[in-house]
């Protein structure tokens, strides 16, 4: 009940297309939905988060849409860039029982490729 | 600018070695995390650290131990490595309820 399961394992997407990677949980409690961005040779850096009293967050060509009822988060980049190669991250995590930390539990990861 | 560095970018040890993996964060954060990385899995908690001395399981705790003597400073130990341990390394540090920064990772092999 604490995983996140996120698909695609890996992603192809040609410069301008739309890029979507979703993630599903079961722990009703989780409360804090972000997903990082890592390059190679890099740690994970936030890209965007989300929390459950919105169905939508957009930052620039990036967005996070968010449906309650079916446990589900996904990340959509608009106009997809060759500079958008990346492993992406989708993570959740439970304020109440998770303790003052913030503890996220991390989704496998998605590989995106942007070909120009 | 946070930061959050690690002690080595690359390390290669030996089946049996006793292994240390520093790691510093200038934020004045709380709270600190270690992570394993591999392909197809994502990151899996280690151990996590919310204060001086202080220490709680993750996930996969199994071989490893923390210390956590200094605030900026929280250390990953495996106390007899095997092959298996074979991953990158990553640390992280929080201030609740603020996002998780992230150092570059070590990636450990051991033969």
């Amino acid at each position: 009940q604490q995983q996140v399961k996120q698909s695609p394992q890996s992603l192809i997407v040609q410069k301008g297309g739309i890029s979507i990677i979703n993630c599903a949980y079961e722990n009703t409690a989780f409360d804090y939905f972000p997903w990082y961005q890592q390059f190679p040779g890099k740690g994970p850096a936030l890209l965007i988060a989300i929390r459950p009293d919105v169905s939508e967050k957009k930052e620039g060509r990036f967005t996070i849409s968010f449906n309650k009822s079916a446990k589900q988060f996904s990340l959509h980049i608009m106009d997809s860039q060759p500079g958008d190669s990346a492993t992406y991250f989708c993570a959740a995590s439970d304020s109440i029982n998770g303790g003052a930390t913030n503890k996220l539990i991390f989704g496998t990861g998605t590989l995106l490729a942007v070909q120009p | 600018d946070v930061k959050v560095t690690q002690s080595s970018r690359y390390l290669v040890k030996r089946t049996g070695e006793k292994v240390f993996l520093e790691c510093v964060q200038d934020m004045d954060h709380e709270n600190m995390f270690w992570y394993r990385q591999d392909p197809g899995l994502g990151l899996r908690l280690i151990y996590f650290s919310y204060d001086v001395k202080m220490k709680e399981k993750g996930d996969i705790p199994e071989g490893y131990s923390v210390s956590r003597e200094k605030k900026e400073r929280f250390s990953l130990i495996l106390e007899s490595a095997s092959t298996n341990q074979t991953s990158m390394y990553l640390c992280a540090s929080n201030s609740y309820p603020n996002e998780q920064f992230f150092g570059p990772g070590t990636r450990l092999t051991v033969l």
